[in-house]
C-alpha cells in the first residue's frame, strides 16, 4: 500500500530537548515536503526537498532543520524546540517537480513542547 | 503573492440538502487547483483536482468543483450530504510554473452535516 508514515503520531515534550520526527515514503517519490498546521491558519510549509540531497526553506523554516539522505527518509529536527513550536505536523511526497498530481500525506504528528 | 482564501470557517447544512464550500485564490499564471479532506486524528486526503479543461471537475465521494477564472474562484460542491462528510476541508492551489511545487493552503472550513 502506497503510504506515508510519520513517527511519533504524539508527542509532549520540554524546552531545549532535541527531538527528530521520522517521515518514509515508499512510492519512490522525489518531492517531500513538512508542514505545520495551527488552527486558523491553515497549512503552512517548513522545509520542502526536491530529491536526495537537494532540500530548501518553505514558509517557516525557523527552528527547524531537515536532512534528505536517502529517497524515502526525510526527518525533520528541532535541535532545541520551544513552546511556540507546538503544532501538528505533517510529512508529504510526490512525485517530482513537473509532476501535477496530488500530495500524499502522512497522518500526522502532534507535538507539544511545554 | 499566491494565496487561498477559505471565507467560511465552519458550514453547516442538514443531511440530504446539497452543500457548497467556498473557495478563491491568487496566483501568477493558470493555476493548479486542489481539495483535500481531514478526518479527526488523519491526515489529509486527496479529493480532486483542476489541472485543465473542463471546469466542472469530479472527485471522490460524490464531490465536485467548478473553476471559474474570472471570478478566481474553485467551489467545492455535493449535491445531497450526508452525516459522514463532517469533516475540515482544505483548499489548496499551486501555480503551473512555480518551481518549489509549494501548495499554498486557505485556511480551512468546517463542515458540520446534521442528521
Amino acid at each position: 500500500e502506497a503510504q506515508v508514515t510519520q513517527n511519533p503520531r504524539y508527542l509532549i515534550t520540554v524546552t531545549g530537548k532535541k527531538l527528530t520526527v521520522t517521515c518514509s515514503q515508499n512510492m519512490n517519490h522525489e518531492y517531500m515536503s513538512w508542514y505545520r498546521q495551527d488552527p486558523g491558519l491553515g497549512l503552512r510549509q517548513i522545509y520542502y526537498s526536491m530529491n536526495v540531497e537537494v532540500t530548501d526553506k518553505g514558509d517557516v523554516p525557523e527552528g527547524y532543520k531537515v536532512s534528505r539522505k536517502e529517497k524515502r527518509n526525510f526527518p525533520l529536527i528541532l535541535e532545541s524546540p520551544s513552546p511556540n513550536q507546538t503544532s501538528l505536523y505533517f510529512c508529504a511526497s510526490n512525485q517530482g517537480l513537473y509532476s501535477n498530481q496530488p500530495q500524499h500525506f502522512g497522518d500526522g504528528t502532534r507535538l507539544s513542547i511545554l | 503573492a499566491q494565496s487561498v482564501a477559505q471565507p467560511e470557517d465552519q458550514v453547516n447544512v442538514a443531511e440530504g440538502n446539497p452543500l457548497t464550500v467556498k473557495c478563491t485564490y491568487s496566483v501568477s499564471g493558470n493555476p493548479y487547483l486542489f481539495w483535500y479532506v481531514q478526518y479527526p486524528n488523519r491526515g489529509l486526503q486527496f479529493l480532486l483536482k483542476y489541472i485543465t479543461g473542463d471546469n466542472l471537475v469530479k472527485g471522490s465521494y460524490g464531490f465536485e468543483a467548478e473553476f471559474n477564472k474570472s471570478q478566481t474562484s474553485f467551489h467545492l460542491k455535493k449535491p445531497s450530504a450526508l452525516v459522514s462528510d463532517s469533516a475540515l476541508y482544505f483548499c489548496a492551489v499551486r501555480g503551473q510554473m512555480d518551481s518549489s511545487y509549494k501548495l499554498i493552503f486557505g485556511s480551512g472550513t468546517r463542515l458540520l452535516v446534521r442528521p
